[in-house]
């Protein structure tokens, strides 16, 4: 399997504009997770879907951040307004359960910098 | 409020010695636990899971497991410099479905 595939991989925007982050779970999997790390907070949960719907976005820092999940092979988060605040490695992952046992993997991650 | 905390490091090992990481979570009911490296500007990568209360071996690493004392460690054996890494811990709980990520140990295994 090819792994959870993100893109862009690097993304430099304006301050103002709209940024779309891609994912593409592995297959099989479902569960996908939008992370966003930085090295002052870490590795923050934003967002999870389970079968596409989405459970819990309670990380989601405001309303200029928004995800979705028309189906199992695709996810995206958008930021709209970006804010140079924003800038971050954003990393989605999936999951899926075994024999009650659930094991999440990361895809490569997109780096976003926010002039 | 579910936690997980990690000292932050850095620990340093010389190369051949091992390395001990710890990781403390604030909840009882948790399920599953799961250590990740993270190299520099890379995305983690599961090393160990680890399930149930003791020891789980594989390769050079071994996850100890105490859920009576919400504690949860990676021994690393034959530390190489090639281990110098981020270390994460996460832990998923019973309830709900989201992982939490303790804040990672960084390792520096000096040759």
């Amino acid at each position: 399997d090819a792994g959870v595939i993100q893109s862009p991989r690097h993304e430099v925007t304006e301050m103002g504009q709209e940024v779309t982050l891609r994912c593409k779970p592995i297959s099989g999997h479902n569960s996908l997770f939008w992370y966003r790390q930085t090295m002052m907070r870490g590795l923050e949960l934003l967002i999870y879907f389970n079968n596409n719907v989405p459970i819990d976005d309670s990380g989601m820092p405001e309303d200029r951040f928004s995800a979705k999940m028309p189906n199992a092979s695709f996810s995206t988060l958008k930021i709209q307004p970006s804010e140079p605040r924003d800038s971050a490695v954003y990393f989605c992952a999936s999951s899926f359960r075994d024999r009650g046992q659930e094991t999440q993997y990361f895809g490569p991650g997109t780096r976003l910098l926010v002039l | 409020q579910k936690e997980v905390e990690q000292n932050s490091g850095p620990l340093s090992v010389p190369e051949g010695a091992i390395a001990s990481l710890n990781c403390t979570y604030s909840d009882r009911g948790s399920q599953s636990f799961f250590w990740y490296r993270q190299y520099s500007g890379k995305s983690p990568e599961l090393i160990m899971s680890i399930y149930s209360n003791g020891d789980k071996e594989d390769g050079r690493f071994t996850a100890q497991l105490n859920k009576a004392s919400q504690y949860v460690s990676l021994l690393i054996r034959d530390s190489q410099p090639s281990d110098s890494a981020t270390y994460l811990c996460a832990v998923k709980w019973n309830y709900g479905q989201n992982f939490v990520f303790g804040p990672g140990t960084r390792l520096s295994v000096l040759p």
